[in-house]
């Protein structure tokens, strides 16, 4: 079984400052881990995701995500946010056997001017 | 990057009748794709895995005679919602992916809103 926790509903952040989104996962084998974000009314648009090697990872519009096997985290950064990365933003994984992901249950990240 | 359609993006019918959505992959093959269904604020779930050329996989408490699925060819796949009613509102996301579980990512579509009336 794998499942994936994002413990904060809502983040909200000034514009300029650092934006952190976080999640932790559950998975039976070696975890392939990803970060979505979705605009309303939009289908999901992936970031980023870590299968193997160096565990911090750089994706797309300058977000990154650092594995930490120990803590079973996966959180997703951003050094300086920006208004237009207010959105909703998902982690999701899946194992090394399954082509399955599943997903959490979302955080509403907010950045204000 | 792989690139997913949908069609329609935005559908409305009444009550009983029928509606078919298309996911179509763009630029790449997949035998294998995925039909979520998504509330207001919440997140996706799993309805089905569709397979090119065989039977889709329904997960539980998903009405296989309801939420039919057919994977036709490499590129399409389409779910229709047979006799529709305003609770199957909701919006619906495709995904796929490419082939063989060494590959990584889902490709998602852009989603489908269908109103019930």
């Amino acid at each position: 079984a794998q499942s994936v926790a994002q413990p904060e509903d809502q983040v909200n952040v000034a514009e300029g400052n650092p934006l952190t989104v976080k999640c932790t996962y559950s998975v039976s084998g070696n975890p392939y881990l990803f970060w979505y974000v979705q605009y309303p009314n939009r289908g999901l648009q992936f970031l980023l995701k870590y299968i193997t090697g160096d565990n911090l990872v750089k994706g797309s519009y300058g977000f990154e995500a650092e594995f930490n096997k120990s803590q079973t985290s996966f959180h997703l950064k951003k050094p300086s946010a920006l208004v237009s990365d207010s959105a909703l933003y998902f982690c999701a994984v899946r194992d090394d056997t399954d082509y399955k992901l599943s997903f959490g249950a979302g955080t509403t990240v907010t950045v204000r001017a | 990057g792989a690139v997913v359609s949908q069609h329609p993006s935005r559908v409305i019918c009444k009550s009983g009748t029928s509606v078919k959505i298309e996911c179509r992959s763009l630029d790449f093959q997949a035998t294998t794709m995925f039909w979520y269904r998504q509330f207001p604020k919440q997140s996706l779930m799993l309805m089905a895995t569709s397979n090119e050329g065989s039977k889709a996989t329904y997960e539980q408490g998903v009405e296989k005679d309801k939420f039919l699925i057919n994977h036709a060819s490499l590129t399409l796949s389409t779910l229709t919602v047979t006799s529709a009613h305003p609770e199957d509102s909701s919006f619906y996301i495709c995904s796929a992916g490419p082939t063989g579980l060494s590959s990584y990512e889902q490709y998602f579509g852009p989603g489908t809103r269908l109103t019930v009336t």
